[in-house]
């Protein structure tokens, strides 16, 4: 069964730093890895997806890399501002299955002013 | 509507108690799937309905929870004998046919509470 897990729990960084936030999954048989942002009483935004065979996609100041043989991705926030406070939230794609989604439990991010 | 619409919002309700929880989903999306995430964990699978059939039921956690969707659009998760574990956000998203499960739309999600 796959597993993902998120790293950290939760972050707390002055406004304009850069930051990363890491995820991990145990079976690499992924089709393909997605990052999604969660404010609180909305629903998931997607941020960026990944295909299995790409190493990288970019989105601004967003950056996510994947490495399916290790089995990590990490979501890399340039320059932070105060409305990237969120839940930042992991999930893959098995190659198998009827098309559901795994999901990690989320990174808490707060960026101060 | 131009998104998932998911009602109610909140719901508090007592412990036994029978809940039903409404998805809207985008008009002529044929994929719909519902979700949980409990505090503090991420989205758990729940069921998948391609149509009005459930292709994949495999995530609802026992006989308690049981998802319709009749006509091919509106669905409803239903929770019966509700008890406290069950509280929870239910989140529900849908995609339009021949797209792979990544172009899903996210409602709000419904925010049950149980007494």
């Amino acid at each position: 069964k796959q597993e993902v897990t998120q790293i950290p729990a939760a972050l707390s960084v002055p406004e304009g730093e850069n930051l990363v936030l890491n995820c991990s999954f145990t079976d690499s048989a992924i089709y393909n890895l997605q990052w999604f942002r969660q404010d609180p009483g909305k629903g998931l935004t997607s941020l960026l997806l990944i295909q299995s065979s790409q190493r990288e996609q970019t989105s601004g100041r967003l950056n996510a890399s994947l490495d399916k043989s290790s089995g990590r991705s990490t979501l890399y926030i340039a320059a932070s501002q105060p409305g990237d406070s969120a839940t930042y939230l992991c999930a893959v794609l098995m190659l198998t299955g009827y098309s559901t989604l795994t999901f990690g439990k989320g990174t808490m991010l707060l960026v101060s002013p | 509507g131009a998104g998932v619409s998911q009602t109610p919002s909140n719901k508090v309700t007592e412990k036994g108690k029978y809940v039903e929880l409404r998805c809207d989903p985008i008009s002529g999306h044929t994929a719909l799937y519902w979700y949980r995430q409990s505090l503090g964990q991420g989205p758990e699978f729940l069921i998948y309905f391609q149509g009005t059939g459930a292709a994949d039921d495999s995530g609802l956690p026992n006989d308690r929870f049981f998802a319709v969707r009749p006509e091919g659009s509106v669905s409803t998760l239903k929770i019966q004998r509700t008890e406290r574990g069950d509280s929870a956000v239910y989140l529900c998203a849908s995609r339009p046919q021949g797209s792979g499960a990544n172009v899903l739309t996210f409602g709000a999600g419904s925010r049950l509470t149980v007494l």
